[in-house]
């Protein structure tokens, strides 16, 4: 069964350092998001790209954060400086038209000290 | 009134009850519903999108009432297996289909 594949699954960084997740969404998918979940808290919307850019995002999604799709597979989260508050799982989600499921990863845990 | 509410938990039924779960969102204009598995420190898996008339899945049952912006799920004969949280989940109003507002979940857990 396809899915979204995303790497590292767990990542420790120091404090202002900068941090890229990786996401392989499912290959037909048109649509692709990532969220965040801090631990014990829900599950937060971050931002949604279509047709190479971003369609909309959250006002979690600052100008620490971008994503790309640098090639016709990955699609990446950066977070230039990370900050404590980071240090959460971040899932990536992809689907193939508006109103189809969404199909989440597995997740990255990113921990900041 | 939070966007989306759900009692936390934990419930703690033994195997074979049925369970019901509640929901309350606060946009009254929200169109999309659905109701996500999340097993510990796993991803939201999709169970059942909700519809106004009501919809089964085999042992699982969901509502919606828009009038009172209230979402249920139900879950018959519990199974050692449904144990996780239910995550609510509600399209935002004015966002894409994927921009999904998740409540914090409710826990479950069924005992032997």
């Amino acid at each position: 069964e396809p899915e979204v594949t995303q790497t590292p699954s767990h990542q420790v960084t120091q404090m202002g350092q900068e941090v890229i997740l990786r996401c392989v969404p499912i290959s037909n998918h048109l649509y692709f998001y990532w969220y965040r979940q801090i631990l014990g808290q829900k599950v937060e919307f971050l931002v949604s790209f279509y047709n190479n850019e971003i369609s909309e995002k959250s006002e979690i999604f600052d100008d620490q954060f971008s994503v790309e799709r640098p090639d016709g597979s990955n699609f990446t989260l950066k977070i230039r400086s990370t900050k404590l508050e980071d240090s959460a799982m971040y899932f990536c989600a992809s689907r193939t038209r508006g109103g189809g499921e969404l199909f989440f990863g597995e997740g990255s845990r990113l921990t900041v000290l | 009134r939070k966007e989306v509410e759900q009692d936390p938990g934990p419930f703690n039924v033994p195997e074979g009850a049925t369970v019901a779960f509640n929901c309350t969102y606060s946009n009254s204009a929200s169109q999309s519903f659905f109701w996500y598995r999340q097993d510990c420190r796993k991803e939201p898996k999709l169970l059942m999108s909700v519809y106004s008339s009501g919809n089964e899945d085999g042992r699982f049952t969901a509502q919606l009432n828009r009038a009172s912006q209230y979402i249920s799920l139900l879950i018959r004969d519990s199974k050692l297996s449904d144990s996780a949280t239910y995550l609510c989940v509600v399209n935002k109003y004015g966002g894409s289909q994927g921009n999904l507002i998740f409540g914090k979940g409710t826990k479950l857990s069924v005992k032997p």
